[in-house]
Parts: C-alpha cells; sequence; structure tokens
C-alpha cells in the first residue's frame, strides 16, 4: 500500500509560471514531511521540509503548504525556472516509535524557456 | 556535510547468484535506511535500521536481507539475485536526535544488473 501518494506524475510548466506539486499521506504517525529533488543521475538531496505544527513554509520560490486535517500538502514553486526541471519526491518519517522515511512515487518537473 | 559511501557504485550480477551491498556513514548517525529506485515508482524503502545489530522490514523486504554490525556499516544482501532485482539502490542515514534529525543524506547509489 502506497503510504505516499503525489500527482501529477509529470508536469510542464512555461519559465516564470507557478508550479504546483501535490501529495497525501495515510499515517498519522508521521510528523515530518520533507520534499527532496533529483538530478539525473544525482542522489535526491532534501530541498524544503514541514512538520505538522505549522500550516506552511517557505524557502525563497519555494513553498509548502500543509493540511492536517485532509492529511494533504503540497509544494508550489513560483517563477519556476529551467533549472528546477528536476524529480520532485514528497516523503514523510517519524520519530519516537515510527521510524520509517518513505516515499512517495515522485512527480517530474519540466520548465521550459 | 554528511558523508555515506556507497559500494560497488556498479555491479553486474548472474541471476542465482549473491550480491552483497555496503554502506558506510562516518557521521554517527543513528538510523540507515535502504532503498531501492526503479522508473515510475520512485524510492522504495526495503530495510532499515535505528540501532546497531538491529534491523526492520521496510516496504518491499521480499528477496533481500540487511545487516547493520556496526552504526557506521549497513549491508543490503540478496541471497539469489533474480531480473526482477535489477534497479538502482540507494543508502541513507540520519541523525537520531539534535542538529537536522529529520534530514536524509544518501550515498550515490548501487547500480545492480542482474543477468
Amino acid at each position: 500500500q502506497q503510504q505516499v501518494r503525489q500527482s501529477p506524475q509529470s508536469l510542464t510548466v512555461w519559465e516564470g509560471e507557478t508550479a504546483i506539486l501535490n501529495c497525501s499521506y495515510e499515517d498519522s504517525t508521521f510528523d515530518y514531511f520533507p520534499w527532496y529533488w533529483q538530478f539525473p543521475r544525482e542522489s535526491p538531496a532534501l530541498l524544503i521540509a514541514i512538520r505538522p505544527v505549522s500550516n506552511k513554509k517557505e524557502d525563497g520560490r519555494f513553498t509548502i503548504f500543509f493540511n492536517k486535517r485532509e492529511k494533504k500538502l503540497s509544494l508550489h514553486i513560483t517563477d519556476s525556472q529551467p533549472g528546477d526541471s528536476a524529480t520532485y519526491f514528497c516523503a514523510a518519517s517519524g520519530d519516537t516509535g515510527n521510524y520509517k522515511y518513505v516515499f512517495g512515487a515522485g512527480t517530474r518537473l519540466k520548465v521550459i524557456a | 556535510e554528511a558523508a555515506v559511501t556507497q559500494s560497488p557504485r556498479s555491479k553486474v550480477a548472474v541471476t542465482g547468484g549473491k550480491v552483497t551491498l555496503s554502506c558506510h556513514q562516518t557521521n554517527n548517525h543513528d538510523y540507515m535506511y535502504w532503498y531501492r529506485q526503479d522508473t515510475g515508482h520512485g524510492l522504495r524503502l526495503i530495510h532499515y535500521s535505528y540501532v546497531a545489530d538491529s534491523t526492520e522490514k521496510g516496504d518491499i523486504p521480499d528477496g533481500y536481507k540487511a545487516s547493520r554490525p556496526s552504526q557506521e556499516n549497513f549491508s543490503l544482501i540478496l541471497e539469489l539475485a533474480s531480473l526482477s532485482q535489477t534497479a538502482v539502490y540507494f543508502c541513507a542515514s540520519r541523525a537520531g536526535t539534535g542538529g537536522a534529525p529529520y534530514t536524509l543524506y544518501f550515498g550515490a547509489g548501487t547500480r545492480l544488473s542482474v543477468l
């Protein structure tokens, strides 16, 4: 059973547009929701993360919106740049009692200049 | 910067053979994880460990064993390699408490081809 679901599978936007990537999860014991990005032939790397005590986290052009009640979150990339073209993974993890760290299937983003 | 080293970086194995993938981290992290990556499936958790000499099954453990003989080392073992295990395997680690406890640091990956 997929514990973390992502949509869309792929997304193409023009340079300067806002890209919206969606994520949902199943397990209420998860308390940390990071987004990782991965460029071709590289390892995933942390981009931005949020804890359920907040409903929004910003880092430059990247913003996570979090809805705990609906178990949904989204990553907004404003003013998208060609260099943002990558695969984005939503993940979920916990600490005490839940040490799993699981990922969604990813969204492949392409930004066209 | 956390350092996670995987070996080998690539391997060709024969069906039915035994394969061992090794992972070593030098950052005193408590938790270590093994993932496989296939196109369209993202990163799927195979095994993980939060303390030496103990391992836990992840979401797709069938056909894999794991070993954590020390805090620094975490191995993934394929006793009888099969064609379906062809994939890129990533090892990752994270701290238990303090610092950035939830950030996963990945190794460079091992590209395994089973023929």
